[in-house]
């Protein structure tokens, strides 16, 4: 089975902008997940969707917003890019969420200039 | 509530000794516990899983963990660390306590030297 991809790899945007990132899961898998990862403030989570469903969210401020699609593709959205928003972004797919592992895809790399 | 704690932030072994990472849980209820690697600037692996069956797990590349309940403990261990070992390792914990969260350690930073 195809692992999990994201789209792009690499992203470099202004302040102010705004961003979509996606995530495909693994063939079969409804849950998605999404977190921030930065040097600072270690992972953490922004969001699970969950048969286009928001099942979960983390302490992050609306502009962070997401959604899923029928075919469980997910996408992350982010307005108005701070500065602090510079990280990586991982999405993680899973059988049904919790309690069944997840599987990482590679990740986006964000930088807010 | 859920908590996970990873003991060590960095650990340094020497290539061909035992690799010995920490990690205690808290769960009300039977958690499934993970870890993950993950090497820089890539995604998270997933190395093993306990998920209430056989206490001690077998993972990836060598490595396992043994699940003590009366300890609360899910430690990594290695018999031999290999450079491409060095990488940064996460426990994580997940249960059915409603709030169906995966809970992440802190990490810890596996250096190996030659």
């Amino acid at each position: 089975k195809a692992g999990v991809t994201q789209t792009p790899r690499y992203l470099i945007k202004t302040r102010g902008q705004q961003v979509t990132l996606s995530c495909s899961p693994i063939s079969g898998h409804r849950s998605v997940s999404w977190y921030q990862q930065t040097p600072g403030q270690g992972l953490q989570f922004l969001f699970e969707y969950f048969s286009e469903t928001q099942r979960n969210k983390g302490n992050f401020p609306g502009r962070f917003s997401g959604r899923q699609f029928s075919n469980s593709r997910s996408e992350m959205n982010v307005s108005t890019l701070e500065l602090g928003d510079s990280a990586l972004y991982l999405c993680a797919s899973s059988l049904n969420g919790v309690p069944y592992e997840q599987y990482f895809g590679p990740g986006t790399r964000l930088t807010v200039t | 509530a859920q908590s996970v704690t990873q003991l060590d932030s960095h650990v340094s072994v020497s290539e061909g000794t035992p690799v010995l990472l920490r990690c205690n849980y808290s769960s009300s209820y039977s958690p499934s516990l993970f870890w993950y690697v993950q090497h820089p600037n890539k995604g998270l692996q997933l190395l093993l899983k306990y998920t209430s069956a056989a206490t001690l797990v077998k993972g990836i590349n060598g490595f396992e963990a043994e699940f003590k309940k009366s300890e609360t403990s899910f430690h990594l261990t290695k018999p031999s660390a290999h450079m491409s070992d060095a990488a940064e390792y996460f426990c994580v914990v997940s249960d059915r306590s409603g709030t169906y969260k995966y809970i992440f350690g802190t990490g810890t930073r596996l250096k190996v030297l030659a």
